[in-house]
């Protein structure tokens, strides 16, 4: 497409539930991110793909977090029973790979999580 | 690791004013340094970045930033405001190849109001 495209908006779900965010990156973007922009906070990085794999996931907060990407385009970021300190916006941006921090990353809308 | 500092949280200027926003980094070389700016419900958008050369670069809709090694600091600048420049503006660091990271660091944002 010709945007990244993040799915829900906006998603409002109670304490210990399970969500999914979706990212649908940019046609022909290998790299994929996700970061976290928690209210007066700049983004915080999450999770890096390259391909179907993840490169580099050392920014998941914890194993309630966990993101894929099957076929190597759409990613869904899943969180498991979800806390109040994970309201949040979820920001995915894709580029086109360079493996450096040169990486111009293009960042959709995001989706913005609030835990009652 | 890197890190980003932006001094001022909130700014407020007039219409046709200058603007300076700044921000400072440590890293333990010469990072790569970008600024990002995110309007309400909107995603990031870059505004500019630097890899190497001209100190001084240019970028999107009449903004600039001059990258300054001794001081270690990245400060964006736009001689007159407009008032749809009122927005939240980012600085970001990425390492450099052979770091083995592949994320943006970024600071905590910069509020800039524009009074009519």
């Amino acid at each position: 497409g010709a945007g990244v495209s993040q799915t829900p908006s906006n998603k409002v779900t109670e304490k210990g539930k399970y969500v999914e965010l979706r990212c649908d990156p940019i046609s022909g973007h290998t790299a994929l991110y996700w970061y976290r922009q928690s209210l007066g906070q700049g983004p915080e990085f999450l999770i890096y793909f390259q391909g179907t794999g993840a490169a580099d996931d050392s920014g998941l907060p914890n194993d309630r977090f966990f993101a894929v990407r099957p076929e190597g385009s759409v990613s869904t970021l899943k969180i498991q029973r979800t806390e109040r300190g994970d309201s949040a916006v979820y920001l995915c941006a894709s580029s086109l790979g360079q493996p450096t921090g040169a990486n111009v990353l293009t960042f959709g809308a995001g989706s913005r999580l609030t835990v009652l | 690791a890197q890190s980003v500092t932006q001094p001022d949280i909130h700014i407020t200027v007039s219409e046709g004013a200058s603007l300076e926003l700044r921000c400072n980094y440590s890293y333990g070389a010469t990072p790569y340094l970008f600024w990002y700016v995110q309007s309400p419900g909107q995603g990031l958008q870059l505004l500019l970045k630097y890899f190497s050369g001209d100190t001084l670069v240019q970028g999107i809709k009449g903004f600039e930033a001059e990258f300054k090694r001794s001081q270690s600091s990245f400060n964006l600048r736009k001689p007159s405001v407009h008032w749809s420049d009122a927005a939240e503006y980012f600085c970001a660091v990425g390492a450099r190849p052979g770091a083995g990271s592949y994320q943006l660091t970024f600071g905590k944002g910069t509020k800039l109001s524009v009074i009519p």
